[in-house]
């Protein structure tokens, strides 16, 4: 069974602060991993996916996610946050096969202070 | 931009009562999801669906629940008989292959009294 762990329940940073937020799995086949977002009352978003290639995934808002298959680790980075990055967001991992089920990891708050 | 439209966003409904959660995915897509996120818990997994039958369902998904495709475009979930654990907020999903990633529809909250 496929499994996910998100380190951090809850980030508070300033406005232009850097971002990475910490995601492992674990997955005995090909995974495809995908990081979603949730603003405040609204609700998911897909931010970025992996499925092949390069492991350095750009996404929507200037995100970013490494994959790093020897650590099972798909990372969240963004360089610079905004106060509008301010939101709940979910590492996932998928099976590659054709259904693609998700599971979806706890979550980790973001808090952005001006 | 193509959207996963859900109704309603709102719903109220006495414990042991039949609830059904309406679903328009998006047109062109081929599977179909329904998850649930209890308040301050992580989104799970309940039901997939592909050409007209259930693919894979969770531990959750249990007798009570039953999902249908019924004219081609709605997809929807039931839950025969409410208890207030199911008090969630329901979100459907769409995705046009396994290729790519899912687009979610805004959510249904079910509040069960």
């Amino acid at each position: 069974a496929q499994s996910v762990s998100q380190h951090n329940h809850h980030v508070i940073l300033s406005e232009a602060a850097s971002l990475e937020l910490g995601c492992n799995y674990s997955y005995g086949g090909t995974v495809n991993l995908f990081w979603y977002v949730q603003y405040p009352g609204q609700h998911l978003q897909l931010l970025l996916k992996y499925f092949s290639g390069d492991p350095l995934v750009k996404g929507i808002k200037g995100f970013e996610a490494e994959f790093i298959k020897s650590k099972f680790s798909f990372n969240l980075r963004k360089p610079s946050v905004q106060w509008s990055d301010t939101a709940e967001y979910f590492c996932a991992v998928g099976n590659s096969g054709g259904y693609q089920k998700v599971t979806f990891g706890t979550g980790t708050k973001l808090q952005v202070i001006p | 931009e193509p959207e996963v439209t859900q109704t309603p966003s709102h719903q109220v409904t006495q414990m042991g009562q039949e609830v059904i959660l309406r679903c328009v995915p998006i047109s062109n897509h081929l599977y179909f999801y329904w998850y649930r996120q209890i308040l301050g818990q992580k989104v799970e997994f309940l039901v997939s669906f592909y050409n007209n039958e259930i693919s894979e369902k969770s531990e959750i998904f249990d007798d009570q629940f039953s999902v249908e495709r019924p004219d081609g475009s709605n997809f929807t979930l039931k839950i025969r008989s409410t208890k207030l654990e199911d008090s969630a907020m329901y979100f459907c999903a769409s995705s046009p292959g396994h290729s790519y990633g899912y687009t979610f529809g805004s959510g249904t909250r079910l509040t069960v009294v």
